[in-house]
């Protein structure tokens, strides 16, 4: 029972480099989210989809880039790395307003 | 204002103690209430959900959400230092629109 997958779990990044987190779920979720979790904070939510081909900015979506051209899988796209983008990003996805979360990516800009 | 307020501690009990944990909101429209819990470095997990209005209880953990106060509260009988994590509220409106919308999170710790 896997849940809500994410990938990698770690990342060193360089100033200006681009990466994608990859985010998939098995449970049929239409609602997708991605968050971030900076040290002795809260979630910040940075994009959300409401299902396929659909997808709104949260509260923090500067710097990032979303898609979702299938109801499993929500990647996260960073373009031109910041070092204030180093923190802790979390996909979720929900059913009825209950979310489930993935393990987390660990991302260091240097 | 936050359409989630909580109080981010942190909160240090005895073990055994009885732990209140709570969050107010601002809009009236949320229907579902969740708390998750967090330990370090893991992802958030579902601890409780609650629809509506009432109690609801698991265990040592019981939820209870006011809607006419827009104030939710998580209580943890016997507590042990297991318990020791961050603690965040959820909350959704109803029906299709079932975007999350997170408190800043709890940080309980449980001493022996």
């Amino acid at each position: 029972n896997a849940g809500v997958t994410q990938t990698p779990k770690f990342r060193i990044l360089k100033i200006g480099q681009s990466m994608t987190l990859q985010c998939t779920q098995d449970m049929n979720h239409n609602y997708m989210y991605w968050y971030r979790q900076d040290p002795g904070m809260g979630l910040k939510l940075i994009y959300y989809s409401v299902g396929a081909g659909i997808t709104d900015k949260g509260e923090v979506p500067n710097g990032y880039n979303v898609s979702r051209s299938t109801t499993e899988d929500f990647p996260l796209r960073l373009e031109l790395a910041a070092p204030s983008q180093t923190s802790v990003y979390f996909c979720a996805s929900s059913y009825e307003g209950i979310a489930f979360f993935g393990q987390g990516t660990r991302l260091t800009v240097v | 204002q936050k359409e989630v307020e909580q109080d981010p501690g942190p909160l240090s009990v005895p073990e055994g103690a009885i732990v209140s944990l709570n969050c107010t909101y601002s809009n009236s429209a949320f229907q579902y209430f969740m708390w998750y819990r967090q330990y370090s470095r893991k992802g958030p997990e579902l601890l409780m959900y609650t629809y509506s209005s009432g109690n609801k209880e698991d265990g040592r953990f019981t939820a209870q959400v006011d809607k006419s106060s827009k104030y939710i509260s998580l209580f943890i009988r016997d507590s042990q230092p297991s318990d020791s994590a961050t603690y965040l509220c959820a909350m959704s409106r109803s029906g299709n629109t079932g975007k999350l919308i997170f408190g800043q999170g709890t940080t309980l710790q449980v001493k022996p």
